[in-house]
């Protein structure tokens, strides 16, 4: 089974809809973070947290909000879509107690929003 | 403010052809580190390597090498014998270490086609 998963895959949404993506990880890592991949770009940091209590906003908060529901689940939330926010959503996880803190990724979602 | 360069957008070889992949990076911190990460088609990303900003020394895993250079701010990646498989984006990264995490800074992507 894989250590970070994510759900949905993929999602096609409608303009104004709300969507919630949900990224679970088994591998005990206390920090998580949410990427967005657009075409041709790399990765751009959205939030990020270090453990429940803790969580920050990255390069590209705005029209993103994220749950850190326990220490394996981290959502990501965008309260009302819209195409601009269409791309791949990477989850990765990291470890504090890990001396070269590498970030492990999930298998993406893409979201496409009509 | 820190920054990745990856020129090549695209590069395409023949099976068992060498091929680099060039990574120019920019930062103002004297500790940092810089990562690659392959894309394959199915969209997962997999970490190859993380250097440190101190340790200089090339890297050879496999077919997979990476050259490090202050002098140049480069870390470029070579593959030796290209395969079919190799076929991915492979993105460069950097972080700094002042920030309390690695805060990853991506490069755009170099697409890698190794064709038969």
């Amino acid at each position: 089974d894989a250590d970070v998963t994510q759900t949905p895959r993929n999602r096609i949404t409608k303009t104004g809809k709300r969507i919630m993506l949900e990224c679970s990880q088994t591998k005990g890592h206390d920090r998580m973070y949410w990427y967005r991949q657009d075409p041709g770009l790399g990765l751009q940091l959205i939030y990020y947290s270090f453990d429940v209590k803790d969580i920050n906003k990255g390069e590209i908060s705005d029209g993103y909000s994220v749950s850190r529901q326990a220490q394996a689940k981290f959502s990501l939330s965008l309260e009302s879509a819209i195409p601009n926010q269409t791309a791949l959503y990477f989850c990765a996880t990291s470890d504090l107690a890990d001396p070269e803190d590498t970030q492990y990724f999930g298998p993406g979602t893409r979201l496409t929003v009509l | 403010a820190q920054k990745v360069t990856q020129a090549q957008t695209e590069i395409s070889v023949v099976e068992k052809e060498d091929v680099t992949l060039d990574c120019v990076y920019e930062t103002r911190d004297t500790t940092y580190y810089l990562f690659w990460y392959k894309q394959p088609p199915s969209g997962e990303l997999v970490f190859l390597i993380r250097r440190n900003s101190f340790d200089e020394q090339n890297e050879i895993s496999g077919r997979y090498s990476w050259n490090f250079q202050k002098s140049t701010s480069s870390f470029n990646f070579t593959i030796t014998a290209s395969q079919v498989v190799d076929s991915a984006v492979y993105f460069c990264a950097l972080s700094e270490s002042n920030t309390g995490f690695q805060k990853l800074v991506f490069g755009t992507g170099t697409r890698l086609l190794v064709s038969p």
